[in-house]
């Protein structure tokens, strides 16, 4: 069965900082990887995706994640964190229903905090 | 602007009482979903709609209870079977439904008991 692993529940980085959030997912074929954000009290928004082709995909606000088929990772990554990306951070993979495309499984989400 | 609109924001439901959580969209999407989102768990899906008068059961259906009987909305009902409904709702929609697809949220409705 497809799974996604969050291995963070919570990390505090100082603004200025570089980020690295760590996703693991478990899939028997090339997977469909997305990053998704979400503010406190409001819906997902999408960051970035990952379906083939270069394995370094950037996204929105400066966010970028490397695919590494080798360790089935989907690291997120900034390399200098403002105070408005404290947020909750949640990676998904694609999941295949019955043989055909579906849905999207869902990691339990990292909380990122900014300190000044 | 195009989106997704859920209401209420807030919700209270009485111990044996059917609520019902709106979502309405005008992106002309196909596929709508609806999320269930509780601390620490991540998201977890309920329903899913594919395409106009059509649904299906997610990970999660039990107590739950949708239509699809217009392109734009998508209202979920937790019903008396659910007996612990207190969470964040989330509505979402895509143009099609295929697994590469992105993803379109709604601000969320969070349902409590009284």
């Amino acid at each position: 069965a497809q799974s996604v692993t969050q291995p963070d529940i919570h990390i505090t980085v100082s603004e200025g900082a570089s980020l690295e959030l760590r996703c693991n997912y478990s899939y028997g074929a090339t997977p469909y990887l997305f990053w998704y954000v979400q503010s406190p009290g409001q819906g997902l928004q999408l960051l970035l995706k990952y379906f083939s082709g270069d394995t370094l995909v950037q996204g929105i606000k400066g966010f970028e994640a490397e695919f590494k088929r080798s360790q089935s990772s989907f690291n997120l990554r900034k390399p200098s964190v403002h105070w408005s990306d404290a947020a909750e951070y949640f990676c998904a993979v694609g999941a295949l229903l019955g043989g055909s495309q579906g849905n999207l499984i869902f990691g339990k989400g990292t909380k990122l905090s900014v300190k000044p | 602007d195009g989106g997704i609109t859920q209401s209420p924001k807030y919700l209270f439901r009485k111990e044996g009482q059917n609520v019902t959580l709106s979502c309405e969209q005008n992106l002309n999407h196909d596929a709508m979903y609806w999320y269930r989102q509780d601390p620490g768990q991540g998201l977890r899906l309920i329903y899913y709609s594919q395409i106009v008068n059509d649904f299906q059961k997610g990970d999660i259906a039990e107590g739950y209870s949708v239509s699809r009987e217009k392109k734009e909305s998508f209202p979920l009902t937790v019903t008396s079977a659910q007996k612990n409904p207190t969470a964040f709702y989330l509505c979402a929609s895509s143009l099609r439904w295929a697994t590469n697809e992105k993803l379109f949220f709604g601000s969320g409705t969070q349902l409590s008991v009284l």
